[in-house]
């Protein structure tokens, strides 16, 4: 049974180019969560996804965007680089949106020059 | 608002010896609490997690946890530390939204 697969491991971009990050949940999952987790920091919510749509976001900007398929994977996208988007980008899954344990995939190192 | 304090933010300690990373949270409602651990350039692994019931908790690697509601607190404990548990440890609170807020982390060293 895979877990939570996510696609670049790592990533480079310079400033104001826009970055695509990706995400497979573990099998019979439905919620993607993303995080990102700043250098010396405790991961921060993004938002989440659940049946296709965005249920929660946290306190990021518009440049931050994301979308579920069919398939429960999910993409974030981020607009615009800056420096400070330079992190860790986390995906977690869990089951039915509720209060469900969630697993988190090994990230994707993203950095901006 | 809600938020977690993880006040250690470094502790190194002897292999074999006991070990225990303090959490506390603010949350207004009954609060799900979680430890993650994340060992370098990795993702986050579930240690253990209580969401009701009895108030210590098991989990993998020979960890536990206690909830103390009157003390807002969630430590995790373990008797005896391998070499192998050197990592960063992570306390998280969520609700019934399951949008988890994390501390900042504890960074364990273990000595020989």
């Amino acid at each position: 049974d895979a877990g939570v697969t996510q696609s670049p491991t790592h990533l480079i971009k310079t400033r104001g180019q826009q970055v695509t990050l990706r995400c497979s949940p573990k099998s019979g999952h439905d919620t993607v969560s993303w995080y990102q987790q700043a250098l010396g920091q405790g991961p921060q919510f993004i938002f989440q996804y659940y049946e296709e749509e965005e249920r929660q976001r946290g306190n990021f900007p518009d440049r931050f965007s994301g979308h579920q398929f069919p398939n429960y994977s999910s993409e974030l996208n981020v607009n615009a680089l800056l420096l400070g988007d330079s992190a860790l980008y986390l995906c977690a899954s869990s089951m039915n949106l509720g209060s469900e344990t969630q697993y988190f995939g090994p990230g994707t190192r993203l950095l901006v020059l | 608002a809600q938020s977690v304090t993880q006040p250690d933010i470094h502790i190194t300690v002897s292999e074999g010896a006991s070990l225990e990373l303090r959490c506390n949270y603010s949350y207004g409602a009954t609060p799900y609490l979680f430890w993650y651990v994340q060992s370098p350039g990795q993702g986050l692994q579930l240690l253990l997690k209580y969401f009701s019931g009895d108030t210590l908790v098991q989990g993998i690697k020979g960890f536990e946890a206690e909830f103390k509601r009157s003390q807002s607190s969630f430590n995790l404990r373990k008797p005896s530390v391998h070499w192998s548990d050197a990592a960063e440890y992570f306390c998280a609170v969520a609700g019934a939204t399951n949008k988890l807020i994390f501390g900042t982390g504890t960074l364990l060293a273990v000595q020989p």
